[in-house]
């Protein structure tokens, strides 16, 4: 199994709509979890933390399910301008490798 | 603040050249990596380092060498150039391993 795991879509989305992708990921040990954007021909950039207890910013959503080792991001009135590649990033500890997922790729239509 | 700084931006190689790849940081980060991103594939971890003096070996490291004898700079050095490694190059710092990674704008590397 590998390490982090994401669906590549593409998801094709109507423009005001709701999507949400998941993450799975093999370590039980993992303990940072992070979502990351990356538009095309870009670097990769945060777009939010996961915690615990789960973390909204605006229209997203992050959420951490341990017990079944996973991630998910959810995006609500999704915006053409949501049209990315999200990347999953899981690691375990400071002095750990920091693996990224393949990614979902986002397509908002009109 | 200049962040993450990789140079050059674009490098065309001949099969058999070597070359180094320059990543620099201004933000004292003590973890450094190198990724590579090919389509389909995400990011590939190369090589990462924890601090100066420090470097280990990530998914992908066959052909490329790193060293990190300083906090801010993290050259990666293809040895013998092959067409396997055209590929977009990204370098990335942060504060650790489990904090926000910062990436340079990329090299995108084409091997003839």
């Amino acid at each position: 199994r590998k390490e982090v795991e994401q669906d590549p879509g593409p998801f094709n989305v109507p423009e005001g709509a709701t999507v949400a992708f998941n993450c799975t990921y093999s370590n039980s040990a993992s303990q940072s979890f992070f979502w990351y954007r990356q538009d095309c021909r870009k670097e990769p950039k945060l777009l939010m933390s996961v915690y615990s207890s789960g973390n909204e910013d605006g229209r997203f959503t992050a959420q951490l399910n341990r017990a079944s080792q996973y991630i998910s991001l959810l995006i609500r009135d999704s915006k053409l301008s949501d049209s990315a590649t999200y990347l999953c990033v899981v690691n375990k500890n400071r002095d750990d490798k920091i693996i990224f997922g393949k990614g979902t790729r986002l397509h908002i239509l009109p | 603040n200049a962040g993450v700084t990789q140079t050059p931006k674009f490098q065309v190689l001949k099969t058999g050249q070597s070359m180094t790849l320059q990543c620099a940081q201004d933000m004292n980060h003590e973890y450094m990596s190198w990724y590579r991103q090919d389509p389909g594939m995400g990011l590939r971890l190369i090589h990462y380092s924890v601090g100066a003096g420090i470097t280990d070996q990530g998914e992908v490291p066959n052909g490329y060498n790193v060293s990190r004898s300083t906090t801010e700079d993290f050259p990666l050095r293809l040895l013998s150039a092959a067409p396997s490694q055209t590929s977009v190059y990204f370098c990335a710092s942060s504060y650790a391993g489990g904090t926000e990674a910062f990436f340079g704008q990329g090299t995108r590397l084409t091997v003839v």
